[in-house]
């Protein structure tokens, strides 16, 4: 079972900065990344999928990017509505599986 | 719009059944594998089970091998997923999602809980 690390745990961010967040596979997993976006008591949300590419509706501002096993996804510019946990999961091989998130908070 | 609303969680005794539902809208359901996530409390995400299109395919994480199954009902435009024996370490909210080429879930309900405890 591949292991996926995220960092950091916690990351405090003024609205308006940028955040980046790092997610590590233990072993090669492609470019078979997908990125999650999940606030309290709502649906977890699809943004990126195959490391870089936004999934539908999803703003500019997020955009992901790596292969192998260090992926990164950035957000610019950030809104109000972007404080969540965010979720990397890798689809490479069964069974699928995901990093522990990584809280985005208001600094 | 893709919706998708899980019902059926609740609070049932170690060893025991339930029965989660997921009815789906907004899309030909016919044509994607379904899926059921779960997360427990303080936990990542897990993966718990993948329905083929047509239910002739399923997969499930080696947790829940042997207890639980996952089904589907085209007709009706919903999936579930009957958990048997069930253990204090299924404690979880459990989410079912529509797959996107099998390999990840591009929609989620919102999660209905499952608590197991005496």
């Amino acid at each position: 079972e591949i292991l996926m690390t995220q960092s950091p745990a916690t990351l405090s961010v003024s609205p308006g900065e940028s955040a980046t967040l790092s997610c590590r596979a233990s072993q090669s997993v492609s470019n078979s990344l997908a990125w999650y976006q999940h606030k309290p008591g709502q649906a977890p949300r699809l943004l990126i999928f195959g490391a870089s590419t936004r999934a539908t509706g999803i703003p500019a501002r997020f955009s992901g990017s790596g292969s192998g096993t260090e992926f990164t996804l950035t957000i610019i510019s950030l809104q109000s509505d972007d404080f969540a946990v965010y979720y990397c999961q890798q689809f490479n091989s069964w069974p699928r599986t995901f990093g522990q998130g990584t809280r985005v908070e208001i600094k | 719009e893709v919706q998708l609303a899980e019902s059926g969680g609740g609070l049932v005794q170690p060893g025991g059944s339930l029965r989660l539902s997921c009815a789906a809208s907004g899309f030909t359901f016919s044509d994607y594998w379904m899926s059921w996530v779960r997360q427990a409390p303080g936990k990542r995400l897990e993966w718990v089970a993948n329905i083929k299109e047509d239910g002739s395919d399923k997969y499930y994480a080696d947790s829940v091998k042997g207890r639980f199954t996952i089904s589907r009902d085209n007709a009706k435009n919903s999936f579930f997923l009957q958990m048997n024996s069930l253990r204090a370490d299924d404690t979880a909210v459990y989410y079912c999602g529509r797959d996107l080429a099998a390999s990840l879930v591009d929609y989620w309900g919102q999660g209905t809980l499952v608590t197991v405890s005496s």
